[in-house]
């Protein structure tokens, strides 16, 4: 069962704009949500996370965004620059940890 | 550190055979978990450990997969027999506590041809 799930497979915007990454999840008893980075040929590298009694975290170019009441939490990045083309995995946590499918965001130059 | 560490980065094994993976986690991590990547599920968990001992397995997708943890610095993932639709890519990660991130090995690609 897909717990956390994220929807849109990839992502595509322009350098200097914003992009926003979805996720959404089932589970009640997840109390922590993370965002984790992987480039090709590595492993997953964690990005940003958010506790579940905040609705908001930022760091630098980076913020994510919880609502609780939906299920659903997002990553904002501003400005978006060619590095951050990548696979974003939404992740949720309780006594394990679950991930979505993945978001390939591609920003073009 | 040198991070989570797994072995082989790439397997090509044929249909039938044994096929071991292998993890080295952070030094005084107390979680492992192992994950397989596919195009369809993403990153799916398969099992994970709490202090070498096995929490929950219910994500190993058959009898054919086995994993273990013999000690705090290193696990194993078994497939056998190995099918052509095990082909994914293996990774483990370890964290400290329950409350801190999970930190990913550089996986291993598996390919059961």
């Amino acid at each position: 069962d897909q717990q956390v799930k994220q929807n849109s497979p990839s992502l595509s915007v322009q350098e200097g704009r914003i992009s926003i990454l979805n996720c959404d999840y089932t589970n009640s008893m997840f109390d922590y949500f993370l965002w984790y980075k992987k480039y090709p040929a590595e492993g997953p590298t964690f990005l940003i996370s958010i506790s579940s009694i905040k609705d908001k975290n930022e760091d630098g170019r980076f913020t994510v965004f919880l609502n609780k009441s939906a299920k659903h939490l997002s990553l904002h990045i501003v400005p978006s620059q060619p590095g951050d083309s990548a696979v974003y995995f939404c992740a949720a946590r309780g006594v394990d940890m679950r991930f979505g499918a993945g978001t390939r965001l591609t920003v073009k130059p | 550190d040198a991070g989570v560490i797994q072995s082989p980065r790439h397997e090509v094994t044929e249909m039938g055979q044994e096929v071991t993976l292998r993890c080295k986690p952070i030094s005084g991590h107390d979680y492992l978990f192992w994950y397989r990547q596919t195009m369809m599920r993403g990153l799916e968990l398969l099992i994970y450990f709490n202090n070498n001992v096995p929490i929950d397995d219910s994500g190993m997708p058959e009898d054919r997969f086995s994993a273990k943890m013999p000690n705090a610095s290193f696990s194993t993932l078994k497939i056998q027999p190995s099918e052509p639709r095990d082909s994914a890519v293996y990774f483990c990660a370890s964290r400290k506590t329950r409350d801190t991130e999970a930190f990913f090995g550089q996986g291993t690609r598996l390919t059961v041809v």
